[in-house]
């Protein structure tokens, strides 16, 4: 079956920049999505990339899919301690449900 | 995006009881689906809500356990039966419009059994 893997913790100094990564297995994944969860909230979706593309940037937030290899990245330029969350990677053929990385605990230190 | 909302935000129940969680969007939406998230741990579906028919459950999960209503493109409800402290979890509910291809979730209920 499909599986999606993330490191689980990251810690970076605000101002410097986060590289949160992922890998999938599902060779049929069309659309790959980066959630923002912070405490005690819901998911925020903050992007997400089709497979024919290998990059995608907004704002703060630059995705890059290496498809050959099943790795996607999500860097955020210029953290901030409000960035502090977790971070989920998922994965979905498209207008289906989706499969769910661990998720990235992202530490935004001073 | 879409407006999402869930009743309740959180509850603290018996275990054996039931709690019914509502999801409400702000706009009709064919794809609507149910998510767990245990504590400390990552989303895994439950079911896909269709309106109009029974829903289509993920391995590991039964309708007996968590039955689920949609009784229109807006809303839809899903049951904790019977429940034990290894349903505490965070319920969610998510939809994708009808046009695009993002996935939008609700706020979440936090479910406490004891």
């Amino acid at each position: 079956g499909e599986d999606v893997e993330q490191s689980l913790f990251l810690s970076v100094r605000e101002g410097d920049s986060s590289v949160i990564n992922c890998t999938y297995t599902d060779s049929s994944s069309t659309y790959l999505y980066w959630y923002k969860q912070e405490p005690g909230a819901g998911l925020q979706l903050l992007t997400y990339i089709f497979s024919n593309m290998d990059m995608k940037q907004d704002q703060r937030l630059t995705v890059l899919l290496n498809k050959k290899d099943k790795h996607l990245s999500l860097r955020i330029a210029d953290t901030q301690t409000g960035d502090s969350a977790i971070y989920f990677c998922a994965e979905g053929p498209g207008r289906r449900a989706l499969t769910f990385g661990s998720g990235t605990r992202l530490q935004v230190q001073p | 995006s879409a407006v999402i909302s869930q009743k309740p935000s959180r509850d603290i129940c018996q275990r054996g009881t039931s709690l019914t969680i509502q999801c409400q969007v702000d706009s009709q939406v064919t794809m609507m689906f149910w998510y767990r998230q245990q504590p400390g741990q990552s989303l895994t579906l439950i079911a896909t809500a269709n309106q109009g028919s029974e829903a289509t459950y993920e391995s590991g999960f039964v309708i007996d356990k968590f039955p689920i209503s949609r009784p229109n493109l807006t809303f839809s409800t899903l049951t904790v039966s019977n429940m034990s402290p290894e349903d505490s979890s965070i319920y969610l509910c998510s939809v994708i419009r009808d046009r695009g291809n993002e996935q939008f979730f609700g706020p979440g209920t936090r479910l406490t059994v004891l």
